[in-house]
């Protein structure tokens, strides 16, 4: 059974980069399926982030595609995104989770990491 | 990319049925059966209900299950039971390549 795992700072100061790395388990990360980011706000909802093929292909939600990169490291079978010049409103809760197309959905989820933007 | 439309909130008693709608666009709900749903209990992740539209993954109750008609999906929960009570989320890909969400429905067990 594949497990993600997401891990990285809790806290980033405002204008600072968020960095996140989610680690796959149970599985191999080049199996066809697409890496994928997903956050929740406090009390709000999903917002899909950007997604990764283990190419190195990329596909990012357009409203933050100028502040987005995500990478993926099989020799250390993780994936990883960044976020740059955060504000409080990027405070959430981030997710890592694989969609898998032969039933277009996202099939396994982290337990998901607190960051909270704060000086 | 704008959200898919949800109710905020539905209620139903034990054993009765609800239906919940995401409300899309010809870009992402009208253009593919790509449709899927999320229930999340509180302070937990997402968990994968419904996808393809109609299609259960193996262990979740046939109580749950999915339509779409043009650019409107529906989840409905029969026999609705105390631990049904979650917030429900639809999710669909789009034509450019990209994943958008519902913005969550809470589901209330009077």
């Amino acid at each position: 059974q594949v497990q993600l795992q997401e891990s990285g700072p809790g806290q980033v100061k405002p204008s600072g980069t968020l960095s996140l790395t989610c680690a796959v388990s149970g599985g191999s990360i080049s199996t066809g399926s697409w890496w994928s980011w997903v956050r929740q706000p406090p009390g709000k909802g999903l917002e899909w982030i950007g997604e990764i093929y283990h190419s190195g292909s990329t596909h990012y939600n357009p409203s933050l595609k100028s502040r987005v990169t995500i990478s993926v490291d099989k020799s250390k079978i993780q994936f990883s995104l960044t976020l740059t010049s955060v504000t409080a409103a990027d405070t959430a809760v981030y997710y890592c989770a694989r969609w898998i197309p032969a039933r277009p959905a996202f099939d396994y989820w982290g337990q998901g990491i607190l960051v909270t933007v704060s000086s | 990319q704008s959200a898919l439309t949800q109710p905020a909130s539905v209620s139903g008693s034990p054993g009765q049925s609800i239906t919940i709608s995401c409300t899309g666009t010809s870009s992402d709900i009208g253009y593919y059966n790509f449709v899927s749903w999320y229930q999340q209990h509180p302070g937990k992740a997402p968990k994968l209900m419904i996808y393809d539209v109609t299609d259960r993954p193996s262990g979740v109750s046939p109580r749950f299950s999915g339509s779409k008609s043009g650019n409107t999906a529906s989840l409905t929960i029969s026999g609705l039971q105390a631990e049904d009570e979650a917030d429900y989320y639809c999710s669909s890909y789009t034509n450019s390549n990209t994943v958008v969400f519902g913005g969550g429905t809470k589901v209330t067990v009077l």
